[in-house]
């Protein structure tokens, strides 16, 4: 089956606008994760997604930053006001959930690479 | 606090050679998983392995081999008889299983390995 895919792969805007980021997960994966990667840095952890329970939004930077999820699906991250230090590769990433305690592994996206002017 | 380190920022060897990707990593939790992730140059995370906190054996797939040592809270990935193909970014990764986490990955720096011809 399919991956995990992203859309943009690469998205250019200018400071201060909004930008929305897509992901689809694979299917039948409830558990749902974006994460940041600054250029030459790991990946810092944004927003968690697990099925209809509320979501982990623990690790947005800021106000600007969020996140929706429509049931199992589809999620889209908004920054709204880009900062130039916005600017990142912002990966999601998705797994079979059925108890943290197995530790499934997380499939990861190809990225959106966002660059802000 | 928990955290991964991964002191090795870059590191460059010759086709053939032997090389050890050190991962260091510090919880007060007492069941977690580590993982170990290559990014190549496409970008896409890829999973390597992962390993329970209560299994403290060493694995062996191929060219790859982990060395899990406990006791130095450490998660060490060595790549015998090296390939042009192993140059990537390599991640090791931290994931909490005890109540009130959601299973984010905590990530490494990561290390830049390059394998010349």
């Amino acid at each position: 089956g399919a991956g995990v895919s992203q859309s943009p792969s690469n998205k250019v805007t200018e400071k201060g606008k909004d930008v929305e980021l897509r992901c689809d997960p694979i299917s039948g994966h409830t558990a749902l994760y974006w994460y940041r990667q600054r250029l030459g840095q790991g990946l810092e952890f944004l927003i968690y997604f697990q099925g209809n329970s509320a979501p982990d939004k623990s690790g947005l930077p800021s106000d600007r930053f969020s996140a929706e999820r429509t049931g199992e699906s589809v999620s889209t991250l908004t920054i709204q006001r880009t900062q130039q230090e916005d600017s990142a590769v912002y990966l999601c990433a998705s797994s079979v959930q059925t108890s943290v305690v197995l530790g499934n592994e997380q499939f990861f996206g190809p990225g959106t690479r966002l660059t802000v002017l | 606090a928990q955290k991964v380190t991964q002191a090795q920022t870059e590191i460059s060897v010759v086709e053939k050679e032997d090389v050890t990707l050190d991962c260091v990593y510090e919880t007060r939790d007492t069941t977690y998983y580590l993982f170990w992730y290559k990014q190549p140059p496409s970008g896409e995370l890829v999973f390597l392995i992962r390993r329970n906190s209560f299994d403290e054996q060493n694995e062996i797939s191929g060219r790859y081999s982990w060395n899990f040592q406990k006791s130095t809270s450490s998660f060490n990935f060595t790549i015998t008889a090296s390939q042009v193909v192993d140059s990537a970014v390599y991640f090791c990764a931290l994931r909490l299983t005890g109540s009130g986490n959601t299973g984010k990955l905590i990530f490494g720096q990561g290390t830049t390995l390059q394998v010349k011809p």
